[in-house]
């Protein structure tokens, strides 16, 4: 299995819908992170998460809510969400201050 | 505020060598890295380099990094068709292991 696996790989929502991305990984880190990748801007980091507390909310708004219940595993719950925020968003892991490895990403489109 | 600029484009013939430039605005960065994201994937990490550096070789790969013009490059060198992707440049900044990307590089290989 790979590294970094995040589902679903496409999702669809309208918006008022509710939804959640799931992110897991099988390398034994200890930190994960969020980041959106859109056509208009560079990467854009989102939310860190080290041994499981938030560390970095990069003015990211409320309708993104992160949870990461334990070390292994982290959630982006998404809701009212705007068409705007259509985007791949892609999770990492790293083992403290290592290398980043990242998923292959969620493909959000927002109707 | 932290900012990493690279060229949008770039089309090679396959055999040559490409040149991806790079240059970011923090120069309390202690890492700059080059990654790699192929088509419908996540990113890769391709080589890194330390701040105190000036360059470092990696069988193809060569790392290039001006800290006085705060300029970073990656060659490639023998450019095959499976070296066409995107090229992300990313500098280390603050803590928790923050990358601020750049918006990437396109690389094209052609015949």
């Amino acid at each position: 299995e790979t590294g970094v696996t995040q589902t679903p790989r496409h999702l669809v929502m309208g918006m008022t819908n509710k939804k959640s991305l799931k992110c897991e990984q099988h390398l034994g880190h200890n930190a994960m992170y969020w980041y959106k990748q859109s056509a208009k801007k560079p990467l854009e980091l989102m939310f860190v998460y080290s041994l499981e507390e938030r560390v970095e909310n990069n003015s990211v708004p409320s309708r993104f809510s992160p949870e990461c219940p334990n070390s292994s595993h982290l959630f982006l719950h998404l809701h009212t969400l705007q068409p705007e925020d259509s985007a791949l968003y892609l999770c990492a892991s790293s083992q403290g201050a290592g290398e980043l490895f990242f998923g292959e990403g969620s493909r959000l489109t927002v109707l | 505020g932290e900012d990493v600029e690279q060229s949008l484009f770039l089309s090679v013939r396959e055999g040559d060598s490409s040149v991806i430039n790079c240059t970011y605005t923090d120069s309390s960065s202690t890492y700059l890295y080059w990654y790699k994201q192929e088509p419908g994937a996540g990113l890769q990490l391709l080589t890194y380099i330390f701040s105190n550096m000036d360059m470092k070789q990696d069988q193809r790969l060569t790392v290039l990094l001006n800290k006085k013009d705060k300029h970073l490059s990656l060659r490639i060198a023998d450019t095959q068709t499976g070296d066409s992707a995107i090229y992300f440049c990313a500098e280390r900044s603050g803590g928790y292991n923050k990358l601020i990307f750049g918006a990437g590089t396109r690389l094209a290989v052609h015949p």
